[in-house]
């Protein structure tokens, strides 16, 4: 089946330094990619939707400025947490839609775990 | 806007016992329903899939079901065993595309005792 890999898979930073996550498609190619995040005990609450070769589409009250995303290729999204503070703290989840002949399927990338200290 | 709603929020069985988790959302305009399964600390593991012309999917031990027309869904898992203990989620998708967005459920946690 399909893969979506995460890196890196956990990653402890100082407060006010930034952060990137790389979320690969191995075996296709997405033109769309999800961010999601997740706070202990609860759901994934879509962060943004990125699509390759323009700009991301937030969702609200996610601010675009300190959440970076790039789509820059078939295969890559990078989100990069900018001036990362203790609140950004939380597990991140990247999906991958991959086009198929008669529907569109999701892939989740086994997230990225985020300490801020 | 969608919400989706599980109950329980948590629930602890011995093996081998018959379960079902239950999955509830407010707009009945959905293109698919998706049940995933979430270990701790990890990503998500799709289980089943139902379209939203469709009633029910069965993979193994597991069965999902859809009524569109009252917002629910349920996922029957028989015989339960203690591998089967994670989170399980509830998604739906609206919008008109299999390319639009998730909107999940906050899940069940779901304890299976040997």
């Amino acid at each position: 089946g399909a893969v979506v890999s995460q890196h890196p898979s956990w990653v402890i930073c100082k407060s006010g330094t930034s952060v990137k996550i790389e979320c690969r498609s191995l075996d296709f190619q997405a033109t769309t990619m999800f961010w999601y995040r997740q706070f202990p005990k609860q759901s994934l609450m879509l962060m943004a939707t990125s699509n390759e070769g323009s700009k991301a589409t937030y969702e609200q009250g996610v601010e675009k400025d300190k959440f970076l995303i790039n789509h820059a290729s078939l295969t890559l999204s990078t989100l990069t947490v900018t001036s990362a503070h203790p609140e950004d703290s939380s597990f991140y989840i990247c999906s991958a839609l991959r086009s198929g002949r008669y529907t569109d399927t999701q892939y989740f990338g086994p997230g990225t775990r985020l300490t801020v200290l | 806007k969608q919400e989706v709603t599980q109950i329980p929020a948590a629930l602890s069985v011995p093996e081998g016992e018959n379960l079902v988790l239950n999955c509830s959302f407010t707009d009945s305009a959905i293109y698919n329903l998706q049940w995933f399964r979430q270990d701790p600390g990890k990503g998500l593991t799709s289980l089943l899939l139902i379209q939203s012309s469709q009633r029910e999917q069965t993979s193994g031990r597991l069965n999902a079901s859809l009524d569109k027309s009252s917002g629910r869904s349920t996922l029957y898992i028989a015989a339960s065993q203690p591998g089967d203990s994670a989170t399980y989620l509830c998604a739906v998708r609206v919008g008109q595309t299999s390319g639009s967005r998730l909107t999940f459920g906050e899940g069940t946690q779901l304890t299976v005792n040997p």
